[in-house]
This record gives structure tokens, sequence and C-alpha cells, in this order.
């Protein structure tokens, strides 16, 4: 069964720093490019940005609304993604979900983890 | 303001049908796969359909795809209670960025 599990979600000041973890299992994780989604309440999916697998040299993108400030990693030999965010602001306060890229579709989504910046 | 369009709502009887639009433009959906997704209350989203019109295992055939140029449409048939969820559609830019619609909230009368 695949199962993608976030953590590292909670309360952060503003122009605070926040780490979320992306556990993942029952597929080829090392394979697979890893992105996260965000969603702030009572509004839409936003994508927030991407890491590739080894193979693609592990290569990175990211929104306009977060480059410079969010950065993601991976570790395979743990099964984990990662996205460290820093400089955070009010707007960044949603639900980070990750999600598995296959061929050109998410096809496995986290339950997320709510991430809510405010003083 | 997301830049694929999507209605906010649409509404039908439960064993009716309803279609759902994304509207895009020619450098994210007119060319690339679109994709699908669905959104209960309360919960992660789902791959519903990729690559245009393809279903996922375990997806009923209630649900179904197409695109056509810069567009691209949901159906679902037979409209139960529990379809009523939030649905999104995907794609990617010419950068191969994700992108998604502001999603469409379907309400089952």
């Amino acid at each position: 069964e695949v199962q993608l599990v976030e953590s590292g979600g909670g309360l952060v000041q503003p122009g605070g720093s926040l780490k979320l973890s992306c556990a993942a299992s029952g597929f080829t994780f090392s394979g697979s490019a890893m992105h996260w989604v965000r969603q702030a309440s009572g509004k839409g999916l936003e994508w927030v940005g991407r890491i590739r697998s080894k193979a693609n040299s592990y290569a990175t993108a990211y929104a306009a609304s977060v480059k410079g400030r969010f950065t993601i990693s991976r570790d395979d030999s743990k099964n984990t993604a990662y996205l460290q965010m820093n400089s955070l602001k009010t707007e960044d306060t949603a639900v980070y979900y990750c999600t598995s890229q296959r061929w050109l579709q998410f096809d496995y989504w986290g339950q997320g983890t709510l991430v809510t910046v405010s003083s | 303001q997301s830049v694929l369009t999507q209605p906010p709502s649409v509404s039908a009887a439960p064993g009716q049908k309803v279609t759902i639009s994304c509207s895009g433009s020619s450098s994210n959906i007119g060319n690339n796969y679109v994709s699908w997704y669905q959104q209960l209350p309360g919960t992660a989203p789902k791959l519903l359909i990729y690559e245009n019109n393809k279903r996922p295992s375990g997806i009923p055939d209630r649900f179904s795809g197409s695109k056509s140029g810069t567009s691209a449409t949901l159906g679902i048939t037979g409209l139960q209670t529990g379809d009523e969820a939030d649905y999104y559609c995907g794609t990617w830019d010419s950068s191969l960025s994700a992108l998604f619609g502001g999603g469409t909230k379907l309400t089952v009368l």
C-alpha cells in the first residue's frame, strides 16, 4: 500500500522557519519526482515546488511566490522528501501536501500538514 | 487568480450528468496532458483522470475526461451524493511547473 505521511507543521511567527517532512512507502520513491502543493483554508490548490530523482540530477523548481524562501530536498535512503520554509509570511498559512509524480500526473497524495504563520 | 479557469460551482440532481470545464491556453493545456483531481470534504486530493481521458484503477467509468485545444472537460454521469466534492484540473506550463485550476464545487441536489 502506498503511503505519504507529512509531518512538521505547526504555528510559527512571521519571519520564522519550519521544515516539513514527507515519508514515503509502498512505491519506488527514489525514481519519483516529489512535489509540494499547498491549500489555504477555503481556497484552491497551489503548486509550491518539486524535486526530481537522482537520474534527473535532483533538479528543483519553485513557484514564484516561494522562490528564494523555500527549499525542497530529499533523502532517498530514508524515502523522505523535505520542504524547508524560511522567511515565512502570513500568506504561507495553509495545509501542505506532498505528492508523487508518475508520468505527468500526481498519483499519490499525503494527508497534509497544517502550517500557521501568525504572531 | 488561477491560470486555468474553472466554474466555481456546478450542481445537478442524483442520477443526472454534469460537466466541469477547465480553460487554459496554448502554453499550458494546449501543449500538455490534463489531469483531474477529486477532493472530498476534509480529505486530500485524489487522482481521478490522467492524460486527458484515462482513469486510474478503481475509478468508475461514470467519470470521464476529454480535451480539445486549450480546454478540457470532466464529465460525471449517474451522480451520487458521494460525488459531492471539489474538483480540480491540473496541467503543466512551458517550464514544466504544475498548474491547477481554481476548483469547482459540485453539489448533488
